[in-house]
């Protein structure tokens, strides 16, 4: 079947602006996840969904980040008044659940870069 | 806090070399832990895991053992080949609390295998 699908591949924004990241995990997958991969910082968590729930927000490094899932589906990641150390690999993955013995599955990643 | 540290790379190898790439944890309970690899152009992707002492987790020829007493995960595997080229990275996560199934992640490890 279809894997984590992340939108867009690739953005390109100017200092300020806002953005949205889009997550479609992989169907039945109740838990999803938003890392961050940069060259400074490696592979960062950001936030867990357990369905339509946030339980874990704590790794979103700023108020200018939010997420939202809706129908225990699709998510979507937004950046309020980009920066340039905003600039990342913004990876997706889902799972049938958050226990550690549940794969998660990446998405391909959308590539943000902050001018 | 709960970390992983992985080897720096990059690492260079003949086809047919033994790989050992070293992981190292800190974590305050009882984690399981993986291995993910990301190949040129795609995402990541669960390579294998353990989730108590003791175990071996095991893949595509690729080794590693739960070592509690030392906490690590070291990487092994005995003859490379050019398509083992690609970036590995050790992670944990937990099975409860309040940080259930997000992924610690080590910085990644670059391995590029020349014939």
């Amino acid at each position: 079947g279809a894997g984590v699908s992340q939108s867009p591949s690739n953005k390109v924004t100017e200092k300020g602006k806002d953005v949205e990241l889009r997550c479609d995990p992989i169907s039945g997958h109740t838990a999803l996840y938003w890392y961050r991969q940069s060259l400074g910082q490696g592979l960062e968590f950001l936030i867990y969904f357990q369905g339509n729930s946030a339980p874990d927000k704590s790794g979103l490094p700023s108020d200018r980040f939010s997420a939202e899932r809706t129908g225990g589906s699709v998510s979507t990641l937004t950046i309020q008044r980009t920066q340039q150390e905003d600039s990342a690999v913004y990876l997706c993955a889902s799972s049938l659940g958050p226990f550690s013995y549940n794969e998660q599955f990446f998405g391909p990643g959308t590539r943000l870069t902050v001018l | 806090g709960d970390s992983v540290t992985q080897m720096e790379g990059p690492v260079t190898l003949s086809e047919e070399a033994f790989l050992t790439i070293n992981c190292t944890y800190t974590a305050t309970g009882y984690p399981s832990l993986f291995w993910y690899v990301q190949y040129p152009g795609e995402g990541l992707q669960l390579l294998l895991k353990a989730t108590k002492a003791d175990d071996k987790g095991s893949n595509k020829g690729f080794e590693a053992t739960y070592r509690k007493e030392t906490t690590s995960f070291h990487l092994e595997k005995g003859s490379v080949q050019v398509s083992d080229s690609a970036v590995y990275f050790c992670a944990l996560s937990f099975g409860g609390g309040s940080t259930l199934g997000r992924l610690y992640f080590g910085r990644g490890t670059q391995l590029t295998v020349w014939p």
